[in-house]
Order: C-alpha cells, then structure tokens, then sequence
C-alpha cells in the first residue's frame, strides 16, 4: 500500500538558521511525483516543492530545497535561512499510480523562533 | 481569478442530518479530491474523481457521499452515517492525477 510517513511531529529552529523536514514513502510505482506543502495558521494548503520522481536533480525553490534519495525512498525539506513566517505545518505528499491517488503524511510542526 | 471555492467557510450540524459540502473549481481540472483533517493529524483521503461521472473511495468513505456531474464541481455530503464527522474538510483539483493539487479554503463542521 502506498504510505508517506513524517517521523518529526515537531521541529524547531531560530529565524535565519537551517532545518530539515524528513519523509520517506513507500510505493510500487516507478513514476510517481513528490510534494511538500506548507499548511499555515489560516489552514490554507500551499505548494511548497515538486519533485518528479524520474529526475535525479534535486529541485529548488529559493530557500526551499530538497534531497529526493529514490533508492532509500527518503525526500526531505531543507529550509535555509529560516523567517518567521515560515512556521506552520509541513505535508509531505505522493502521488502515484494511473489513478493518481494523493497520499498525505501526518505532518511536521514547524516553529521559528526570533 | 482562477481557483477552487469552498462554501460554507463555518458549518453547523444536527446529530442525525444529513450536510453538503460545495466545492467548485474554474481550473479546468480533472481531478478531484475530498480530504478530512483532524485536530493534529494529516489529510486523510474521503473520496476522489478524475473524470464526470465517476469517483473512486479513499481511506475514510464511509458515512459520506459524492457526485460528479459536472467537471466543476465535486460537491461532498456527509450523512448521518457518519458518527464523527467535526473536522475540516478540505477540497482539491489537479489538472491530471500526478500533478500537484490546489486546494480551496477548507470547511469547518461542527456537530451540536
């Protein structure tokens, strides 16, 4: 069965430092997409980052950068130069099969402190 | 502007009544999602759509309900079958199942 698993229910981090989010996922599929999104106070749901999974680069997104390992089938979230406003929680998600079933992990709270 | 609306932002319900959920999209997008999330938990998959006229269940389908008449709107009611319906219930679209999907502003409902 296809599963994301988030093992960080909550990180911390000081404003202008570095954190890492962590996921892996499990999946039969050889083609499949990953995402994070940012789900802030106001409960809107954000694209944080894609990755496809046939692309060995590691995508980037100004501060947002990824290190997608297919082989261990880990995909974390590498925040650099925190801001305050990037508290909020953090979703991994996949997405796979001819179906295109999108699958959540439970979740990382993430805060940054001034 | 394109986007996805929900409506109502605040829902109330009576225990034992039956409540939709609108969810509309002006994307042009296939797919359709209906996710619950509670108090400190992810997303769990209710049910999902890729095409009018037909939708697939997710993990949690029971004691809810779907239609797809219309590639715009994927409107979700949650009947009385359901025995803890109070969480947030958010609606997404993507364009094909393995792009990324844009969410609406999310649901709130609450049983009194």
């Amino acid at each position: 069965a296809q599963t994301v698993t988030q093992s960080q229910p909550e990180m911390s981090v000081q404003e202008a430092e570095t954190v890492t989010l962590s996921c892996t996922y499990d999946t039969s599929e050889s083609d499949y997409y990953l995402f994070w999104y940012k789900q802030p106070p106001s409960r809107q749901m954000i694209l944080v980052i894609r990755q496809e999974a046939y692309k060995q680069q590691n995508a980037t997104e100004n501060r947002f950068s990824v290190n997608f390992q297919k082989a261990a089938k880990s995909f974390s979230l590498k925040i650099s130069d925190s801001q305050l406003g990037d508290a909020a929680m953090y979703f991994c998600a996949n997405i796979e099969g001819s179906q295109g079933n999108l699958i959540f992990g439970k979740g990382t709270k993430l805060s940054v402190k001034p | 502007d394109g986007g996805i609306t929900q409506s109502p932002k605040y829902l109330f319900r009576k225990e034992g009544q039956n409540v939709t959920l609108s969810c509309e999209q002006n994307l042009n997008h296939d797919a359709m999602y209906w996710y619950r999330q509670d108090p400190g938990q992810g997303l769990r998959l209710i049910y999902y759509s890729q095409i009018v006229n037909d939708f697939q269940k997710g993990d949690i389908a029971e004691g809810y309900s779907v239609s797809r008449e219309k590639k715009e709107s994927f409107p979700l009611t949650v009947t009385s079958a359901q025995k803890n319906p109070t969480a947030f219930y958010l609606c997404a679209s993507s364009i094909m199942g393995r792009t990324e999907a844009f969410f609406g502003q999310g649901t709130r409902l609450t049983v009194v």
